[in-house]
């Protein structure tokens, strides 16, 4: 099955700046790269998606890109504001099959006012 | 629309007890599925379901049941509880197949779940 990995586990940045997560996957088959955002306590919420047929995808302050022959993707926050404050999951699918989302093991994000 | 919803927000159980984890979506999405969240292991799936009368297993079934009798429920039972089974379980559904722009799982509130 799928294999992703994600790094930093932590990242503490100061508001302004730049924060960037990066994930690696192992099933070339993947074509569907979400990104979720989990404040403490809360439910896992989809902040930006990305498909292989696109090597990058922007939403105001957040982006991902993709890498398709590496088989990595990353998500860049920029602007940070204590708000972003959060742990931030990556995760990979097939949406030709749909059946199982694979889910990095989260970054805990931490912006200093 | 009330979206995903889990019942208990939060339980505790003895070992060998059983009990039922409660999910219900209102979006008439064929998909839904079960994780449980460990600390510093991310969101694993436990089973799935692609619609009423179908179910398959995920990452981490064991210990683990469900049945998909209608398109809106998909309960997880949990047979014997062990301490191992502590964590937060997440509920999740979407439309099956391409939905638009994205293909985006709504995650319900949470149950977590402690067991001694």
């Amino acid at each position: 099955g799928e294999n992703v990995e994600q790094h930093p586990s932590t990242l503490s940045v100061q508001e302004g700046d730049s924060a960037v997560i990066k994930c690696t996957y192992s099933d070339s088959a993947s074509n569907y790269f979400p990104w979720y955002k989990q404040e403490l306590g809360k439910r896992p919420q989809l902040i930006i998606d990305i498909r292989s047929n696109v090597g990058e995808k922007k939403d105001q302050r957040i982006a991902v890109t993709l890498n398709k022959t590496a088989k990595h993707f990353s998500l860049h926050i920029t602007e940070t504001q204590p708000e972003d404050s959060a742990v931030y999951f990556c995760a990979a699918s097939n949406y030709n099959t749909g059946n199982q989302f694979y889910f990095g093991t989260g970054t805990s994000l931490t912006v200093i006012p | 629309n009330a979206g995903v919803t889990q019942t208990p927000k939060f339980q505790v159980l003895k070992t060998g007890q059983s009990m039922t984890l409660q999910c219900a979506q209102d979006m008439n999405h064929e998909y839904m599925s079960w994780y449980r969240q460990d600390p510093g292991m991310g969101l694993r799936l436990i089973h799935y379901s692609v619609g009423a009368g179908i179910t398959d297993q995920g990452e981490v079934p064991n210990g683990y049941n469900v049945s998909r009798s209608t398109t809106e429920d998909f309960p997880l039972r949990l047979l014997s509880a062990a301490p191992s089974q502590t964590s937060v379980y997440f509920c999740a559904s979407k439309p099956w197949g391409l939905a638009g722009d994205t293909d985006t799982q709504y995650f319900g509130p949470g149950t977590r779940l402690t067991v001694l």
